[in-house]
C-alpha cells in the first residue's frame, strides 16, 4: 500500500521569497504523483504531476516538482511566491498498475506575506 | 471550472438523520470518487465506482453507502449521522487512463 507524508504542516513565507513544500512516499511498486492545490472554499485543482519521463515537471502557475526515486520525494517549488499562492497544497499518490484511488498527503499550509 | 458539479454546496442537518449527496461528473468519465475532508482526519478516500460499479473502498463507514447510476451521476448517502460527520465532502471524476482526477467543488455538511 501506498503512503505519503508531508512533512510541514505550515510554511509561512515573504512574497517574492522562493518556496518548497516537501513530499515523501512509500510504495513498493511504481507510482504516479500528484500535486493539488486547495484555495480557501474551493475544490481541489490539479498543480502538476509525474507519469513518467523527464523527472522535473512544471505545473501551472509558476510550480514545478523533481521525482527522486532513490529518495522517494516529490518535492514542489517556485522561485517567487505571490500573495495569490496562499492556500492548501496536497501530494498524492496512485499505484501505476492500480490507479483506483488517490492517496494524498495531509497537506501543506501555505501562507505568503506581503 | 472542472466540469465536476456537486449538490447542495450547503448542508445542515440534525444528529441521527440521513442526507444524499450527488455527483454529476465530467462528460465521458467513467469514473467517480468521493472523498471526505476534516480538520483531524485530513483528505480521506472513500469509495469509487467505475461505470456503476463499486471498484474500490477505503475509509468508508457502514452507515454511509454510494451508488452510481446509468447515466453516470453519483450519489453518497450517509445515514444516522454522528457530529463527527461533520466535514467537506468532494466529489472526483477521472477517465479511463486513471492519471489525473478532476474535483467538484464540494458539498459541507453540517451536523448539529
Amino acid at each position: 500500500a501506498q503512503s505519503v507524508t508531508q512533512l510541514d504542516s505550515q510554511v509561512p513565507v515573504f512574497e517574492e521569497a522562493p518556496v518548497e513544500l516537501r513530499c515523501n512516499y512509500s510504495s513498493s511498486v511504481s507510482v504516479y504523483l500528484f500535486w493539488y492545490v486547495q484555495y480557501p472554499n474551493q475544490g481541489l485543482q490539479l498543480l502538476l504531476k509525474y507519469l513518467s519521463g523527464s523527472t522535473l515537471v512544471k505545473g501551472i502557475n509558476g510550480f514545478e516538482a523533481e521525482f527522486n526515486k532513490s529518495q522517494t520525494s516529490f518535492h514542489l517549488r517556485k522561485p517567487s511566491v505571490h500573495i495569490s499562492d496562499t492556500a492548501e497544497y496536497f501530494c498524492a499518490v496512485s499505484d501505476q498498475r492500480n490507479t483506483d484511488k488517490l492517496i494524498f498527503g495531509t497537506g501543506t499550509r501555505l501562507q505568503v506575506f506581503p | 471550472d472542472s466540469g465536476v458539479t456537486q449538490t447542495p454546496k450547503h448542508l445542515i442537518t440534525a444528529t441521527g438523520q440521513r442526507v444524499t449527496l450527488r455527483c454529476s461528473p465530467r462528460s465521458g468519465d467513467l469514473s467517480v470518487y468521493w472523498y471526505q475532508q476534516s480538520l483531524d482526519q485530513g483528505l480521506q478516500f472513500l469509495i469509487q465506482y467505475y461505470n456503476g460499479e463499486e471498484r474500490a473502498k477505503g475509509n468508508i463507514l457502514e452507515r454511509f453507502s454510494a451508488q452510481q447510476f446509468p447515466d453516470l451521476h453519483s450519489e453518497l448517502n450517509l445515514s444516522s449521522l454522528e457530529l463527527g460527520d461533520s466535514a467537506l465532502y468532494f466529489c472526483a471524476s477521472s477517465d479511463d487512463r486513471y492519471t489525473e482526477a478532476f474535483f467538484g467543488q464540494g458539498t459541507r455538511l453540517t451536523v448539529v
